[in-house]
């Protein structure tokens, strides 16, 4: 079955550590993107890419860095820099008309500093 | 600034009742997409509205999209519990930007 898997589930970050989010698909779907989402809150853009080996800040990118090398992957590096890192992150990926089906989300990262 | 203003925030309704759920948007896009949210899980597509007009209808949930006044709404007819989650709408930035903004979210809660 085609979709689009986060991992891990969970992830705990000491104090000026750097962690790494996964997020793959295979639905061949062109863009990918990462969102942030606080408790009760919305979603915010992170990065997105719309073809491999690009990507582009999204509103609050400061803290995070990402990387596109496979059409398949798009993943999420939460850096240090980021003083407040702990939210739920999605992941989704569309195809490049991506209007007429909107976005397909992975199930998320928790991420939680202790 | 781009905004999508949901209301209400907070829902609580009974079983068997009827409520609408307001989107509005500020940006130009002609598309608007409509997702639910249960409690600590990821955001699962409901409709994709692609023109002005558009109207869908899955069970007790019908969404219409107004461009001209950037407005849409998200009717429940007859709620069940079942219903019970967060619902957010988002529109894309500048059509074919393909970039959502989302709303603050409306969450649900039906009471048997």
């Amino acid at each position: 079955d085609g979709g689009i898997t986060q991992s891990p589930k969970y992830l705990f970050r000491k104090e000026g550590q750097n962690v790494t989010l996964s997020c793959e698909q295979n639905l061949n779907h062109d863009a990918m993107y990462w969102y942030r989402q606080d408790p009760g809150q919305g979603l915010r853009l992170i990065y997105y890419s719309q073809i491999v080996n690009d990507f582009q800040k999204g509103d609050i990118a400061e803290g995070y860095s990402v990387s596109r090398e496979k059409k398949e992957s798009f993943p999420l590096t939460v850096t240090s820099a980021q003083k407040n890192p702990t939210a739920f992150y999605l992941c989704a990926s569309s195809q490049w008309t991506g209007a007429n089906y909107g976005y397909t989300f992975g199930s998320g990262t928790r991420l939680t500093v202790v | 600034e781009l905004k999508v203003e949901q209301n209400p925030l907070f829902l609580s309704m009974q079983e068997g009742k009827n409520y609408t759920i307001y989107c509005n948007y500020s940006t130009t896009s002609d598309r608007l997409y409509w997702y639910r949210q249960d409690p600590g899980k990821s955001l699962e597509s409901l409709f994709v509205l692609l023109s002005n007009g558009a109207v869908k209808q899955e069970g007790r949930l019908m969404a219409s999209l107004d461009t001209k006044a950037r407005l849409s709404t998200l009717h429940i007819t007859a709620a069940v519990h079942d219903l019970s989650a967060t619902y957010f709408c988002a529109v894309d930035r500048a059509s074919g930007t393909y970039k959502y903004i989302f709303g603050t979210g409306t969450r649900l809660k039906v009471l048997a």
